[in-house]
């Protein structure tokens, strides 16, 4: 089983939908991050995240530390937000160091107009 | 732009090379990071640095090394290459081993 899972593998929406993407672990973590990669290939971090709920435009990602769970939900939808969201996890006893990625398989979002 | 560099962008070589990577973190980040992103693994963490000194080792092949220079950019030497090293590098920085990461556009790697 791998440390950390998402859902869904792939998600196809309608322009202005709501989406949430899951993300559960099984390690103990000193933060957990939301990653974007475009097809490009470029990965940009969207949050960082210890405890409870950021936000960011339309994005808004949440955790819960007890539950081991966390979500990325964007509102308004929109075509650009096509791309693959990576949940990963730091985790303080991997490696010997705190700030080390375990990544998850990534949700591939697509967004129709 | 992150303000992570990497070069070079693409690479192609042949089984049994030996390659290197580089990558300049953003200015006054400390740590650095490089994983690994294959079609059938995907992302990998390979090893971190910090301040020039080695922190942490993940998934890195004895074929691989990497090392922070003073002025703090990194490299990561791939060698005696093989086609399933063919895959996407990153390198990522950071301000401290606790901060957020930010990722270089990656080099992309085809052994044939």
């Amino acid at each position: 089983k791998n440390e950390v899972e998402q859902s869904p593998q792939n998600l196809t929406a309608q322009e202005g939908e709501f989406i949430t993407i899951n993300c559960s672990y099984s390690v103990g973590i000193s933060a957990l991050h939301w990653l974007q990669q475009h097809p490009g290939g470029g990965i940009v971090s969207l949050f960082m995240l210890s405890s409870g709920k950021k936000k960011h435009g339309r994005l808004i990602a949440t955790i819960n530390i007890q539950e081991k769970h966390s979500s990325l939900h964007i509102t308004a939808s929109h075509p650009r937000d096509s791309a693959v969201y990576i949940c990963a996890v730091s985790t303080p006893n991997y490696g010997g160091s705190q700030g080390n990625l375990i990544f998850g398989k990534g949700t591939k979002l697509s967004v129709k107009p | 732009d992150s303000g992570v560099t990497q070069t070079p962008k693409h690479l192609i070589t042949a089984t049994g090379q030996r390659v290197t990577l580089r990558c300049s973190p953003r200015s006054g980040d400390l740590s650095v990071y490089w994983y690994q992103q294959s079609l059938d693994q995907g992302l990998q963490f390979l090893i971190q640095y910090y301040n020039g000194e080695e922190r942490a080792k993940g998934n890195i092949l004895e074929r691989f090394s990497a090392q922070q220079f003073p002025d703090l950019h990194s490299e990561l030497n791939l060698s005696s290459l093989e086609l399933g090293d063919s895959a996407l590098y990153f390198c990522a920085s950071s301000q401290t081993l606790h901060h957020e990461q930010y990722f270089g556009p990656g080099t992309r790697l085809t052994v044939t």
